[in-house]
């Protein structure tokens, strides 16, 4: 059974950093490429950045480029993501989602996590 | 603001089909497969459908489709535990980035 568990997430003043992990398990972590999705409150998905299964190209939304920073260690099947200079809209909920194929694009999502929430409030 | 356009609402009675559909542009939605995903009550998203192929588990009242640049999940016979919030995604070439429609509320009535 392919299991993603988010952690993390917490309390965080705007500016401040704060990194997420996901630990994955049930698949052969290091054949498929990963992402984090996230939905802020009330609103729908956004999807944030991901990376390759050998982690040789990655992506990331606009809204967070040059401030977070995706990573995966695949000895350890876990996926990360570093938030620095967080914002106030980037307050939401964070999915780790498993994509369909080793690549980037331009596959889908099909295993989610159940979500890390990250509050950004002073 | 989201490339990928939803009905913001849908809803039937049991047994119902009902149709929602995801609408985009050349980059995105007319170059590649279309993803759609089930989220109840604000919990984890689900994947009910990958371009118009359904993952396991899923029931096969579950269809969808893609015409241009509009894709359709179908809900053929609306069961009471559909009524969650259904989005789409796909590649966007043209902004290097996985896109989300803006969401579709399904109530079963």
């Amino acid at each position: 059974e392919v299991q993603l568990v988010e952690s993390g997430g917490g309390l965080v003043q705007p500016g401040r950093s704060l990194r997420l992990s996901c630990a994955a398990s049930g698949f052969t972590f290091d054949a498929y490429a990963m992402h984090w999705v996230r939905q802020a409150p009330g609103k729908g998905l956004e999807w944030v950045s991901g990376i390759s299964w050998n982690s040789g190209d990655i992506g990331y939304a606009d809204s967070v480029k040059g401030r977070f920073t995706i990573s995966r260690d695949n000895a350890k099947n876990s996926l990360y993501l570093q938030m620095n200079s967080l914002r106030a809209e980037d307050m939401a909920f964070y999915y780790c989602t498993k994509g369909q194929y080793q690549l980037l694009s331009p596959h889908l999502f099909d295993y989610w996590g159940q979500g890390t929430l990250v509050t950004v409030s002073s | 603001q989201s490339a990928l356009t939803q009905e913001a609402s849908v809803s039937g009675t049991v047994g119902q089909k009902v149709t929602l559909s995801c609408t985009g542009n050349s980059n995105n939605i007319g170059s590649y497969a279309v993803g759609w995903y089930q989220q109840i009550s604000h919990g984890a998203p689900k994947t009910v459908m990958f371009g118009n192929s359904l993952p396991s588990g899923i029931p096969d009242r579950f269809s969808g489709s893609k015409s241009g640049t509009t894709a359709s999940l179908t809900i053929s016979g609306l069961q009471p535990e559909d009524e969650a919030n259904y989005y789409c995604s796909t590649w966007d070439y043209s902004l290097s980035a996985h896109v989300f429609g803006t969401g579709t509320k399904v109530t079963v009535l």
